[in-house]
């Protein structure tokens, strides 16, 4: 199946500041969707991207959408402390994995006050 | 409108025995998908589910199956629980065939002692 690989594992960061994650896939993926999940919860979908070089903001939160098409990016700016969570991309291929997404293993993002 | 709920939140079975749970997604969505989520292994896809039909299924040994009905819920079941069936089960749902988008609920957490 395909590989996600997401980086960093963990960052733990002073509230105020600015935080960068990315993804990347062994393949091309036509879809790229980053999702946070909190303690006890589903994860939520934050941002979906659909087109290759694509740049898509979600408040403090921006993402884009490689052009090589094997990867993605989120950052995440002047961090609060409510964005403490695990951040997982996800991306499909829309080849012949209708309806399946698949996940990196996430990054924990610390921010203290 | 109101989100993905699954019943029931948490479980607790004993080896040997089987399980069902339960996916009622946002209305109008017509995709349920279903994740397994370990600390070992991350969000592992187990199959998906449209229009009453299975389209894909990830790559999980034939003890877990699920149905969809005609109202979209869904369900999974697990028999012969193993201890390593010890995880949280996500349910997602999405509009449709086009849509990658998924919504996911709480999760219901099953542990096998």
């Amino acid at each position: 199946g395909q590989q996600l690989n997401q980086s960093p594992q963990s960052m733990f960061i002073q509230e105020g500041e600015d935080v960068s994650m990315n993804c990347t896939s062994s393949s091309i993926f036509n879809t790229w969707l980053w999702y946070k999940q909190e303690p006890g919860e589903g994860p939520v979908l934050l941002i979906a991207l659909y087109k290759a070089g694509e740049l898509t903001s979600n408040g403090r939160l921006t993402a884009q959408f490689g052009i090589t098409r094997k990867d993605s990016f989120l950052n995440i700016s002047a961090s609060i402390p409510s964005d403490v969570g695990i951040y997982f991309c996800a991306g499909n291929d829309r080849g012949s994995t209708l309806g399946r997404l698949y996940f990196g293993r996430g990054t924990q993002l610390t921010v203290w006050p | 409108k109101a989100g993905v709920t699954q019943t029931p939140r948490y479980l607790i079975k004993t080896r040997g025995q089987q399980v069902t749970l339960s996916c009622s997604p946002i209305s109008g969505h017509r995709s349920v998908s279903w994740y397994q989520q370990t600390p070992g292994q991350g969000l592992q896809f187990l199959f998906e589910y449209f229009s009453e039909t299975q389209r894909n299924k990830g790559n999980f040994p034939g003890r877990f199956s699920g149905r969809q009905f005609s109202n979209s819920r869904s369900e999974m079941n697990v028999s012969t629980l193993e201890l390593g069936d010890s995880a949280l089960y996500l349910c997602a749902s999405s509009y449709g065939t086009a849509s990658y988008e998924q919504y996911f609920g709480p999760g219901t957490r099953l542990t096998v002692t």
